[in-house]
């Protein structure tokens, strides 16, 4: 089934560790991006890949990082986690960035608790 | 800033109609979306408008006023399964998604 995927579904996490968040799809769609959920908030965008090869900042890229080696897989590293990225995450894909930019797909998310 | 509101929460009865609203301010305008999102679950797509008016696609329809920065989405014959929260989100002029915090929509039968 064409789709995202997530892994892992949730972490839980010491404060100071590594982790990177994979996600994959297979709709050869060229933008994808990277939102973080919290209770209250609107998803806010981390970072985002409007290409393979590309990356750029969102709205809360600090603390974190991306690669876009591909068109399938966006992975986003936490270097050393902090309890403020307690949250939900999601990863998103479209067709197109950009003026073509229309309906965002969604992952299952990965639910992240740092203690 | 940018900034898109919208109800925290709304309650309906089953089978009745239910208005969800939201205003927005934003740096540009490239249209604007919504999306539904149940409990524990990732968002899905439900409409997108650039163009003023009404789009309907079945019990769904979702309004657009860009001069007043405002939008509705209007949910008919309301059932238990449309208990969920409802999104809206504006792609400003970077085109990248502004997202409001969502509406919780609470069905009673």
């Amino acid at each position: 089934i064409a789709g995202i995927t997530q892994a892992p579904t949730s972490q839980i996490l010491a404060a100071g560790r590594r982790m990177t968040l994979r996600c994959t799809q297979d709709m050869r769609h060229n933008a994808m991006y990277w939102y973080r959920q919290d209770l209250g908030l609107g998803l806010r965008l981390i970072h985002y890949s409007n290409t393979a090869g590309t990356t750029g900042k969102g709205e809360v890229p600090d603390g974190y990082s991306v690669s876009r080696a591909n068109t399938d897989d966006f992975p986003l590293t936490l270097a050393s986690a902090v309890p403020s990225q307690t949250s939900v995450y999601f990863c998103a894909s479209s067709a197109n960035a950009g003026q073509g930019a229309r309906e965002q797909f969604f992952g299952p998310g990965t639910r992240l608790t740092v203690l | 800033g940018q900034n898109i509101d919208q109800p925290t929460e709304m309650t309906a009865t089953e089978g009745a109609i239910v208005q969800i609203n939201c205003t927005y301010q934003t740096s540009g305008f490239n249209g604007l979306f919504w999306y539904q999102q149940h409990a524990g679950e990732a968002p899905t797509f439900l409409s997108y408008n650039v163009l003023d008016g009404l789009e309907e696609k079945g019990r769904f329809s979702s309004f657009l006023s860009r001069s007043k920065g405002y939008s509705y989405l209007l949910l008919k014959e309301l059932q238990m399964k449309d208990s969920a929260s409802y999104l809206c989100a504006v792609l400003d002029s970077n085109y990248q998604l502004i997202w409001g915090a969502g509406t919780k929509l609470i069905i009673k039968p």
